[in-house]
């Protein structure tokens, strides 16, 4: 299976400044999803974004799918950004016929906003 | 718009006990994955149902099993639960197999 590598582990700031966050994969992959995960568990979908660069608000992302890595931008951060940030990705549908859209997490990245 | 549920939200099992969780998909969704997260750790694959058949499973032993009935709503079954099954416990669905995922909030279980 594909492998996904996220970094850094861990990231602290200050309100108000920037972030990227970033998403290694060792192979290609299709539906790639960015989460933030709340402090009860529940996965918030912040970005489908197999390829190209979408943006929501002080978010944004990038991914390139030749080069197999995703980049998750947050600006002007704030404190209700803390949590932990995960990307997904599952392999290509005609994959030998095994893919069937399981996601395959990364670590995470634990970001915490000071005011 | 309804999004996915789970129930319970919490659970407390004693090693040896057989545990059922259950989830209802988003509306328009005929595909359910189940993932499980230790603490510390991303989500990892247990199974998918779509169109109420297994169409995948990940590196789970056969005490772990489900369902999905014809409204889409699906059931994970864990049996002999063992200490390391402690986890959250998450169940998405997608309009389609290889489509976006969304995450319901989660079942957390503790095995004693």
């Amino acid at each position: 299976g594909i492998q996904v590598e996220q970094s850094p582990p861990d990231l602290i700031l200050q309100e108000g400044a920037n972030s990227t966050l970033r998403c290694n994969f060792s192979d290609s992959v299709n539906n790639l999803q960015w989460f933030h995960q709340n402090p009860w568990g529940q996965l918030i979908n912040l970005f489908y974004i197999p390829s190209g660069t979408k943006q929501n608000g002080r978010l944004s992302a990038t991914t390139v799918a030749t080069e197999r890595y995703s980049l998750l931008y947050i600006s002007s951060s704030q404190t209700t950004d803390s949590g932990v940030y995960f990307c997904a990705g599952g392999l290509p549908l005609n994959a030998g016929g095994t893919s069937y859209g399981k996601l395959t997490f990364g670590q995470g990245t634990i970001l915490t906003v000071h005011p | 718009e309804t999004g996915v549920t789970q129930s319970p939200t919490h659970l407390i099992k004693t090693r040896g006990q057989q545990v059922t969780l259950r989830c209802s998909s988003q509306s328009g969704h005929n595909t359910v994955s189940w993932y499980q997260q230790a603490l510390g750790q991303g989500p990892q694959f247990i199974f998918q149902y779509y169109r109420e058949e297994e169409n995948g499973r990940g590196n789970f032993p056969p005490r772990f099993s489900g369902l999905q009935f014809p409204n889409y709503s699906s059931e994970l079954n864990v049996n002999a639960l063992e200490l390391d099954d402690s986890a959250l416990y998450l169940c998405a669905s997608s309009a389609y197999w290889g489509n976006e995922q969304f995450f319901g909030p989660g079942t957390r279980l503790t095995v004693l």
